[in-house]
C-alpha cells in the first residue's frame, strides 16, 4: 500500500544545516512535497519536486530525490530558530489522484 | 489565489454534544476538499474528501460525517462527540495544481 515514513525528531544548532529524510512506497508518485507546520497552525507548502527531477534548490532549501531508493530529503542551509517546526513529507500517487499521502512529520528543534 | 478559511479556531465541547466545523474556500471553482485530523504529536489522518457538491468519500469509519452543500463549503459534523474526537482538524483544498492548500485548523477539546 501507500506509505510515507519519516523520523520523528531532529535537533540542530543555529547556523548548521538540517537534513530531514523521508521514504515512500508508491513508485508511481508524480509529485513529492515538503510542508511546514508551525505550532497551532495549518500546513504551508514549502517546496515540491516532480518525479523526473533529482534535485531542486530554492534559496536555503534543497530537495534531493533518489527515485530508485524511493528516498526524499530536505536540506535547510544555515538553519535559524524560526525554522523550528514540524516538516511533513507527502506524495501524490498516480493511483489515487484525489489523495495526498502524508508522513507523520519530523519535528525540527533549532538550538540557539 | 487560494485561501482556506476555518472556524472556530478553538472549541471545547462536552462528551455527547454535537459538532459542526465549517470550512470555506476561495479560489478556482470545483476544488477537491479534504478534512484531516491531527492527534497530538502525530501525523495527518485523512477523514473525508469531496470532489464536488454533495459528493463525500469517507476514509475511516468513525463518529463523524461531512457534507458539501456548496462548491466552496465543506462541513464536518458529529451528532454526539466522544473523548477520542479531540484533536486538531484541518481543512484542505486542491485547486488547479497538484498541491493541497491548508486552512489554519480548529483545535477541538472534548471533555
Amino acid at each position: 500500500g501507500e506509505d510515507v515514513e519519516q523520523s520523528l525528531f531532529l535537533s540542530v544548532r543555529e547556523g548548521d544545516s538540517s537534513v530531514i529524510n523521508c521514504t515512500y512506497t508508491d513508485s508511481s508518485s508524480t509529485y513529492l512535497y515538503w510542508y511546514k507546520q508551525e505550532p497551532g497552525a495549518g500546513l504551508q507548502l514549502l517546496t515540491y519536486i516532480f518525479s523526473n527531477m533529482d534535485m531542486k534548490q530554492d534559496q536555503r532549501l534543497t530537495v534531493l530525490l533518489n527515485k530508485k531508493d524511493k528516498h526524499l530529503s530536505l536540506r535547510i542551509a544555515d538553519t535559524q530558530t524560526g525554522d523550528s517546526a514540524i516538516y511533513f513529507c507527502a506524495e501524490s500517487p498516480n493511483t489515487g489522484g484525489f489523495k495526498t499521502i502524508f508522513g507523520a512529520g519530523t519535528r525540527l528543534f533549532v538550538k540557539a | 489565489s487560494q485561501t482556506i478559511h476555518q472556524w472556530p479556531a478553538t472549541l471545547v465541547q462536552p462528551v455527547g454534544s454535537p459538532l459542526s466545523l465549517e470550512c470555506t474556500v476561495e479560489g478556482t471553482s470545483n476544488p477537491n476538499l479534504y478534512w484531516y485530523r491531527q492527534a497530538a504529536g502525530r501525523g495527518l489522518q485523512l477523514l473525508f474528501y469531496s470532489v464536488g457538491i454533495g459528493q463525500i468519500s469517507s476514509e475511516v469509519p468513525q463518529n463523524l460525517s461531512a457534507s458539501r452543500p456548496q462548491d466552496r463549503q465543506f462541513i464536518l459534523s458529529s451528532k454526539k462527540l466522544l473523548l477520542s474526537d479531540s484533536g486538531f482538524y484541518l481543512c484542505a483544498g486542491k485547486f488547479e495544481g497538484t498541491e493541497q492548500f491548508f486552512g489554519p485548523g480548529t483545535r477541538l477539546t472534548v471533555l
